[in-house]
């Protein structure tokens, strides 16, 4: 199974900075079927990066991805109140699909 | 707008079964497949398989076989997730998501969850 590890688990930030949230993979992920999920307390997962670096719909530009093989990256270029969250990254090109342990983005 | 909408919370004692349901409106159920992922108590998701819409496009995880079963009502757009043999260590929040017809794709909607709790 595709292990991945995501890093920091906890980033400290301030509104309008920059986040970048790291995820490494274990073997490389075909064809970049790699996503972004954010999770806030009480709530399912809202997808919002698929294929390592597009937006899904309705996700606001601030969000990036970037990466491949077995490196990738989330950015979130300005955070914003509603940004401080949890964040999973997931691979969905084997089986079974695995997620990161989560990265918490915190005020 | 596409909405996956989940039957509620159950309690079920060690040994039993529990069947989730995940209702799917705003699209085509024909031409999509469902995920069903599940989170324990502040820990990270498992995905436990995945149902597709063509007959035989199904997948179990492994650790799940023979005690996981997933079906969809194509007549009423449900799909169901049913674990058997229940333990104390299946207490978690089972979400269902959506998937694209073959499954390799990332989960764009999801149920907002049923907390299953074994005790």
């Amino acid at each position: 199974e595709i292990v991945l590890t995501q890093s920091p688990a906890t980033l400290s930030l301030s509104p309008g900075e920059r986040a970048t949230l790291s995820c490494r993979a274990s073997q490389g992920i075909s064809s970049n079927y790699l996503a972004w999920y954010q999770q806030k307390p009480g709530q399912a997962p809202r997808l919002l990066i698929y294929g390592a670096s597009s937006r899904a719909t309705g996700i606001p530009d601030r969000f990036s991805g970037s990466g491949s093989g077995t490196d990738f990256t989330l950015t979130i270029s300005r955070l914003e109140a509603e940004d401080f969250a949890v964040y999973y990254c997931q691979q969905y090109g084997a089986s079974p699909r695995t997620f990161g342990q989560g990265a918490k983005v915190e005020i | 707008q596409v909405q996956l909408v989940q039957s509620g919370a159950e309690v079920k004692k060690p040994g039993a079964s529990v069947k989730v349901a995940c209702k799917a409106s705003g699209y085509a159920i024909s031409d999509y497949g469902f995920t069903w992922v599940r989170q324990a108590p502040g820990q990270g998701f498992e995905w436990m398989g995945w149902i597709g819409p063509d007959i035989g496009n199904i997948k179990y995880e492994q650790k799940f076989q023979g005690r996981v079963t997933m079906t969809t009502d194509t007549s009423t757009g449900t799909a169901y997730m049913e674990l058997r043999s229940l333990r104390f260590d299946d207490t978690a929040i089972y979400f269902c998501a959506r998937v694209d017809r073959f499954g390799f794709s990332a989960f764009d909607y999801w149920g907002q969850g049923t907390l299953v709790t074994v005790s």
